[in-house]
């Protein structure tokens, strides 16, 4: 049964850098193959791929928030880790974790945390 | 990086047939045949409801279908129930340096 869930901040302030933790059960990320993707969605409105990293470590990011966006994995203790530089209340969203099937190319989100609240404000 | 095009809006009785449209380039649904679908209640997490164009995964009903033509990907809901009503979004996987883009995002509603 594989589980995922986002802890974090519910708010940040403008400026700030926003972490975020994604803590999973069912899988371990240094099984070749497995990957765990951030995907958020702003009140109201579309989702949005984030970033996504894999088993070796290959990451890879959204080209509009590249310079913004850090993932990376603790496989001991299963959890993968997203920070966003610099937030603006545009990025004010629901951020979701969600696992990647395993597949050469473009596996599916099959399992999806719960989503976190982030609100950016002054 | 562009969203893919779905329609806003999608109606139908029960019982009837609805196809959400999905609609993008060569560089990613006309390039790759890993398009996923996606449904979504409100405050829910979304749920994949079709991955590599026409799979379904386990536990999906088969009235829900899905298939590719050019730069186009399409979700057909058969038998429309009134537990269909939420938003649907289409999803595909777009090269190495976009990597995944999402649709808009379509509302389906049950009349």
């Amino acid at each position: 049964q594989i589980t995922l869930k986002e802890s974090g901040p519910t708010q940040v302030k403008p400026t700030q850098t926003l972490t975020l933790t994604c803590t999973f059960s069912g899988f371990s990320l240094s099984t070749i193959g497995m990957g765990v993707a951030w995907i958020r969605q702003p009140p109201g409105k579309a989702l949005e791929w984030l970033a996504l990293i894999y088993w070796d470590d290959d990451k890879r990011y959204r080209p509009s928030l590249r310079s913004r966006l850090t993932i990376a994995k603790d496989t001991s203790k299963n959890q993968v880790v997203l920070t966003l530089t610099n937030v603006d209340p545009v990025d004010t969203a629901t951020y979701y974790c969600a696992h990647r099937r395993p597949a050469p190319y473009g596996g599916p989100f099959d399992y999806w945390g719960q989503g976190a609240l982030v609100t950016v404000s002054s | 990086q562009s969203a893919l095009t779905q329609p806003r809006s999608v109606s139908g009785s029960p019982g009837q047939s609805v196809t959400l449209s999905c609609t993008g380039t060569n560089s990613d649904i006309g390039g790759y045949n890993y398009v996923s679908w996606y449904q979504q209640y409100p405050g829910e997490a979304p749920k994949l409801l079709i991955y590599d164009v026409t799979k379904r995964p386990s536990g999906v009903p088969d009235r829900i279908s899905g298939s590719k033509s050019g730069n186009t990907a399409s979700l057909t809901i058969s038998g429309l129930q009134v537990e269909d009503e939420a938003d649907y979004y289409c999803c595909s996987f777009a090269g190495n340096y976009n990597f995944e883009v999402f649709g808009t995002g379509t509302k389906v509603t049950v009349l």
